[in-house]
């Protein structure tokens, strides 16, 4: 079956250390992926998009993620943290038999200063 | 800025009484998506409309439903709430429905059932 899985419900990091977060994907055929970010009491932002085009993809907020198909994986993230990356981070999917958007749990991502 | 608008952010309505969510969008795309999104979970797709045509999700209750007037605005319903409906609506856009195409959130609708 189809699915995407984020692995770590919470991430804490102090600031200006590496962010990572963890999303894996499971497809015979790489789907398109997303990364999306939410900041309390916000809607969902798009942080970054993956479309075949390159295996590393830049987005805003200097974040960007490295698709892996060998494993399977489009983990996010940033060399330094920021107080303002606090966040809820979704990575999300559409198959290609399915453009509708499959969400991973989300982790919730807190720094420390 | 062209974007998805929702009004309004905060909905308080009593247990059955029936609620009425909006959203509007000036970036002309075609498909409206309802999400419902609970306390740490991900946004759960309820429906979208694809101009006008209306698809389902199959877990959908009856109780919610959504109408699209023009292409700007679209609408959730919640006939009779119940305590468990007390969440955050989402609306979001596409421009169309090819896979690669990212959807565009507003910042939603908190619900709450007294």
């Amino acid at each position: 079956a189809q699915s995407v899985t984020q692995l770590g419900s919470h991430v804490s990091v102090s600031e200006g250390a590496l962010v990572l977060l963890r999303c894996n994907y499971s497809s015979s055929v790489p789907p398109y992926l997303f990364w999306y970010v939410q900041y309390p009491n916000q809607g969902l932002q798009l942080l970054l998009k993956y479309t075949s085009a390159a295996t590393l993809v830049k987005g805003i907020n200097g974040f960007e993620a490295e698709f892996k198909k060998s494993e399977t994986s489009f983990h996010l993230t940033k060399p330094s943290a920021h107080m303002s990356d606090a966040a809820e981070y979704f990575c999300a999917v559409s198959f290609l038999n399915d453009y509708k958007l499959s969400f991973g749990a989300g982790t919730t991502v807190t720094v420390r200063a | 800025d062209a974007m998805v608008i929702q009004n309004p952010r905060y909905q308080v309505t009593q247990f059955g009484k029936p609620v009425t969510l909006s959203c509007s969008q000036t970036l002309n795309h075609n498909v409206m998506y309802w999400y419902q999104q609970k306390s740490s979970q991900a946004p759960k797709l309820l429906f979208h409309y694809y101009d006008k045509d209306f698809n389902n999700e199959a877990d959908t209750p009856d109780n919610f439903q959504s109408r699209r007037p023009n292409t700007s605005f679209c609408f959730l319903d919640i006939r009779s709430p119940g305590l468990g409906d007390a969440a955050m609506y989402l609306c979001a856009t596409s421009r169309d429905t090819t896979v690669n195409q990212p959807q565009h959130f507003g910042d939603g609708t908190r619900l709450s059932i007294l």
